[in-house]
C-alpha cells in the first residue's frame, strides 16, 4: 500500500520563478495538507484542501497557492519564488479531516526546493 | 496562544542507553491531541506515538514510552535501549480539537544521534 506520493523530490529555481509542487495521497485518504520546513525548523502549516476547496490557511502569502483534483492529489504552487522559500516541503493526507487532526496525519518524503 | 517547545537541540548517547525527549506544549484548549513523529534523513515524518488530552494514562509500546502530565503540560518521549537506527530528528506536535483548526503545531525539533 503506497503512502502519500510527492514529486519531484528536488527542485532548484531562481528567484522569481514559479513552482509547481505535486501529491498523491494515501489510498483511501481524501484529505491534504502541505507544510513548510525550512532548516533546522520544525513544519510550519501552509493549507489544507477538503473537497476540493481550500478549508484552512496558515501565515503564508497569497503567493502561495494550491489545488486539489477529483481523485484527491493536489498541487502547491509558488510565484515569484524569494530565496527564503526554500524549504522542505511537505505533504500530509488524512481520512477526513477530523480523523487527520485526532488520529494523525500520514506524511510524504517532501520537496526539497532550493531558489537561487 | 499555541505553540510546542522542544529545549533539546541535539542529544547524543551511546547505543543501549535510554533516552528521554522532553516537550512542552501550550494551548488553551480543553481537548486537544499530542503526537511524537521521526525524520529520518529520507525526510519523511514517521507518526510514533499519540496521546488525548482526556486520557493521562502513560503507555509503553515496544522501547517507546511516554510521560504525560497535563499539571506540567508537558509530553516526553523515552526510547529505551536506543539503537543506531533510531537516529533522527523527532519532533513533537499539538492538534487542538475545538479551536476549528485542523493544523498541527510543531516544535523545532530535537536531533537524537545513537553511537555504536
Amino acid at each position: 500500500d503506497a503512502g502519500v506520493t510527492q514529486s519531484p523530490t528536488h527542485l532548484i529555481k531562481t528567484r522569481g520563478q514559479q513552482v509547481t509542487l505535486r501529491c498523491s495521497p494515501k489510498s483511501g485518504h481524501d484529505t491534504v495538507s502541505w507544510y513548510q520546513q525550512a532548516l533546522g525548523q520544525g513544519p510550519q502549516f501552509i493549507f489544507q484542501y477538503y473537497e476540493e476547496e481550500e478549508r484552512q490557511r496558515g501565515n503564508f502569502p497569497d503567493r502561495f497557492s494550491g489545488h486539489q483534483f477529483p481523485n484527491y492529489s493536489s498541487e502547491l504552487n509558488v510565484n515569484a519564488l524569494l530565496l527564503g522559500d526554500s524549504a522542505l516541503y511537505l505533504c500530509a493526507s488524512s481520512p477526513g479531516r477530523v480523523e487527520g487532526r485526532r488520529l494523525g496525519y500520514t506524511f510524504g518524503s517532501g520537496t526539497r526546493l532550493t531558489v537561487v | 496562544a499555541q505553540k510546542v517547545t522542544q529545549a533539546q537541540t541535539e542529544i547524543s548517547v551511546v547505543e543501549k542507553e535510554d533516552v528521554t525527549l522532553d516537550c512542552v506544549y501550550e494551548t488553551r484548549d480543553t481537548t486537544y491531541y499530542l503526537f511524537w513523529y521521526k525524520q529520518p534523513p529520507s525526510g519523511e515524518l514517521v507518526f510514533l506515538i499519540r496521546r488525548n488530552s482526556f486520557d493521562e494514562q502513560n503507555e509503553i509500546s515496544g522501547r517507546y514510552s511516554w510521560n504525560f502530565q497535563k499539571s506540567t503540560s508537558s509530553f516526553n518521549f523515552t526510547i529505551t535501549a536506543s539503537q543506531v537506527v533510531d537516529s533522527a530528528v523527532y519532533f513533537c506536535a499539538l492538534s487542538e480539537a475545538t479551536s476549528g483548526t485542523y493544523k498541527y503545531i510543531f516544535g523545532t525539533g530535537t536531533r537524537l544521534k545513537v553511537l555504536a
